[in-house]
């Protein structure tokens, strides 16, 4: 079947809007993943999900980033009164397992501009 | 903390030239290390584990504990293996920490 598939791919956010991200995994994928990529610099760990369970949010800068996967599917990372600093590409990945060492497969990215 | 250092942020190399990304890390455990690629316009995707000890496209990655290192080579660079390469650290099965990546330019 299809990919990690992320929606919007892109989105213009004036500052103080709030934000929604959508991550599609693939069918049957226990773990979930998001990321953020700053411009140049590499995926920095937000937080991960095993089946619905979020088992580790150390990685969200601050309380107005949440994020939820109520069904153990579908998650949405959503971000509260954006600031510029907020602006980077939010990466979603899924895992089969959540064994350690188990391939993550990542989708495209949703590119967040905050204006 | 865990921690993942690419000392090169460009590389460039003559097509048919040996390559090698350099990727050193930190940490006090025994990590899983991982290199993923990113292609033009393309997802990031994974290369190579350290753990299968497999050969992909042609790259190689050892596992150097005492220097806390796991570069990637290869003998012979292709043009198509022009990409942005990051290297990538897992202590479990939670998160992994990436480095700040490599663009491996390979010119004709």
């Amino acid at each position: 079947g299809a990919g990690v598939s992320q929606s919007p791919r892109y989105k213009v956010a004036k500052r103080g809007q709030d934000v929604a991200l959508r991550c599609d995994p693939i069918s049957g994928h226990v773990s979930l993943f998001w990321y953020q990529q700053a411009l140049g610099q590499g995926p920095e760990f937000l937080t991960y999900f095993q089946n619905e369970a979020q088992l580790d949010k150390s990685g969200l800068p601050s309380d107005r980033f949440f994020a939820e996967r109520p069904e153990g599917s579908v998650s949405t990372l959503k971000i509260q009164r954006t600031q510029q600093e907020d602006s980077a590409v939010y990466l979603c990945a899924s895992s089969s397992t959540g064994f350690s060492g188990n391939t993550i497969y990542f989708g495209e990215g949703s590119w967040l501009t905050v204006v | 903390a865990q921690r993942v250092t690419q000392p090169e942020k460009l590389l460039s190399v003559f097509k048919g030239a040996p390559v090698e990304l350099k990727c050193n890390y930190s940490y006090s455990g025994s990590p899983e290390l991982f290199w993923y690629v990113q292609y033009s316009r393309q997802r990031l995707q994974l290369l190579l584990r350290h753990i299968s000890r497999e050969s992909i496209k042609g790259f190689t990655a050892d596992l150097n504990k005492g220097e806390t290192s796991f570069h990637l080579k290869k003998p012979f660079a292709q043009e198509e293996d022009s990409a942005m390469y990051y290297c990538a650290l897992s202590p479990d099965a939670g998160k992994s920490t990436f480095g700040d990546g490599t663009t491996l330019t390979v010119k004709p």
